[in-house]
């Protein structure tokens, strides 16, 4: 079975430009969080889905980034306009069940931003 | 408000030993705990899931164990391996569904 799929693995632009990343939940899940991990700290929630709905987006900063999952499948968070301090790891999870079930995470997407 | 705290940050030991990290949180209304593991530039690997109503969960050579009461949660790695260097977060859960708070990690160094 397959694991929780981000992409892409790295991406380095300028400030000011938009970026996007990608993820694929494990098949069957229909939770899917958006996590940021800045070095040295653990990770900290953006969003929480259930399904395509959007239940908790309150740590979203939502004058620059945004996030869709359409179909209750694969996400997409956009980053725009990109500031240097959104340099970090952008990680997805997924769970089967969101009251009590266990998070799989998938490699994380690192944004470097010059 | 959930806080988590890991101590110590960072351990360094000779390969062989037994070695326990530990996680503290300040709310102790919790449905479950989760231990992870996190190698430089990869994601998280799930490593135990202790629900509210366990004391501890094992898993080949990791047990973790569970005080509610206390706050507290401990990872015990026996026989440590060089190949278990890596960082170990905990985390458990806020807002009244699985909402994790991680704590920053220990970094975990095993030497041959």
């Amino acid at each position: 079975e397959a694991g929780v799929v981000q992409s892409p693995r790295y991406k380095i632009i300028e400030k000011k430009q938009p970026v996007a990343f990608w993820c694929n939940p494990i098949s069957g899940h229909n939770t899917l969080y958006w996590y940021l991990q800045n070095l040295g700290q653990g990770p900290e929630l953006l969003i929480r889905y259930e399904n395509e709905e959007a239940v908790d987006d309150s740590q979203l900063p939502k004058d620059r980034f945004s996030a869709e999952r359409l179909k209750g499948v694969d996400s997409t968070l956009k980053i725009q306009p990109a500031e240097l301090g959104d340099s970090a790891v952008y990680l997805c999870a997924s769970s089967g069940d969101s009251l009590t079930g266990e998070l799989f995470f998938g490699e994380g997407s690192r944004l470097t931003v010059l | 408000k959930q806080e988590v705290t890991q101590i110590p940050a960072a351990l360094s030991v000779p390969e062989g030993e037994n070695l326990v990290l530990n996680c503290s949180f300040t709310d102790s209304a919790i449905y479950n705990l989760q231990w992870f593991r996190q190698d430089p530039g990869k994601g998280l690997t799930s490593l135990l899931l202790i629900q509210s109503s366990q004391r501890e969960q094992t898993s080949g050579r990791l047990n973790a164990s569970l005080d509610k009461s206390s706050g507290r949660s401990t990872l015990y790695i026996a026989a440590s391996q060089p190949g278990d260097s890596a960082t170990y977060l905990c985390a458990v859960p806020s807002g009244g569904y699985n909402k994790l708070i991680f704590g920053a990690g220990t970094r975990l160094a095993v030497h041959p």
